[in-house]
């Protein structure tokens, strides 16, 4: 089955400095993935869709230039916070899908932990 | 935005007895699709069911969905301790563009499965 993977699981950064968070595809070819933000108790929040080789698609009231995507590869998406603050401490799950089986079903990877203190 | 509404929020029951979940949405749709989350984790794909679809087994899980009154329900029969976890539904919008879609996601419901 298709499996996406993110690095890193967890991470704790101090107030202000940035943090990336990488999203694979390890047995796919991504041209979309998506990235959301869990908090805790809450549901899931579509914060960006990233496109292969283009600009990402920011869901309303997300900050694009608080929240870099790149996706400059078709198995690569990254996801950088820049200028972290302990409010941006959430679950961050991408996701993606497999276009190449024709589904609709989006894989998720297993979410990368930020806190921020 | 976070058209999905799940009810119960929460719900407890004995192991063995069939745990049933409902989902409404807003919005037409192309699919409906239903996730579980054990704590902390990511998430496991349970089941989709197109909107030209009534009802789908899995296992255990059977799903309905009735878009006329635009809501659907998970039903897990025979319950498990294993079972205890997190379900959203998530939902694709029906638009004639094409292309990808990002999931919008109920607000859950979480599921206690007593020994």
């Amino acid at each position: 089955g298709a499996v996406v993977s993110q690095h890193p699981s967890r991470v704790i950064c101090k107030s202000g400095t940035s943090v990336k968070i990488e999203c694979r595809s390890l047995d796919f070819q991504a041209t979309t993935m998506f990235w959301y933000r869990q908090f805790p108790k809450k549901s899931l929040m579509l914060m960006a869709t990233s496109n292969e080789g283009s600009k990402a698609t920011y869901e309303q009231g997300v900050e694009k230039d608080k929240f870099l995507i790149n996706h400059a590869s078709l198995t690569l998406s990254t996801l950088t916070v820049t200028s972290a603050h302990p409010e941006d401490s959430s679950f961050y799950i991408c996701s993606a899908r497999d276009w190449g089986q024709g589904s609709d079903e989006q894989y998720f990877g297993p979410g990368t932990r930020l806190t921020v203190t | 935005s976070q058209q999905g509404e799940e009810d119960p929020q929460a719900l407890s029951i004995q192991e063995g007895e069939n745990a049933t979940m409902n989902c409404s949405y807003k919005t037409s749709i192309n699919n409906l699709q239903w996730y579980r989350q054990n704590s902390g984790r990511g998430l496991v794909h349970l089941i989709l069911i197109r909107s030209n679809e009534r009802e789908k087994h899995s296992g255990r899980l059977r799903v309905t969905l009735d878009t006329s009154k635009k809501s659907s329900s998970l039903l897990i029969t025979a319950s498990r301790a294993a079972d205890t976890a997190s379900y959203f539904c998530a939902t694709t919008t029906l638009w004639s563009g094409g292309g990808a879609d990002g999931l919008t996601f109920g607000k859950g419901t979480h599921l206690i499965i007593q020994p």
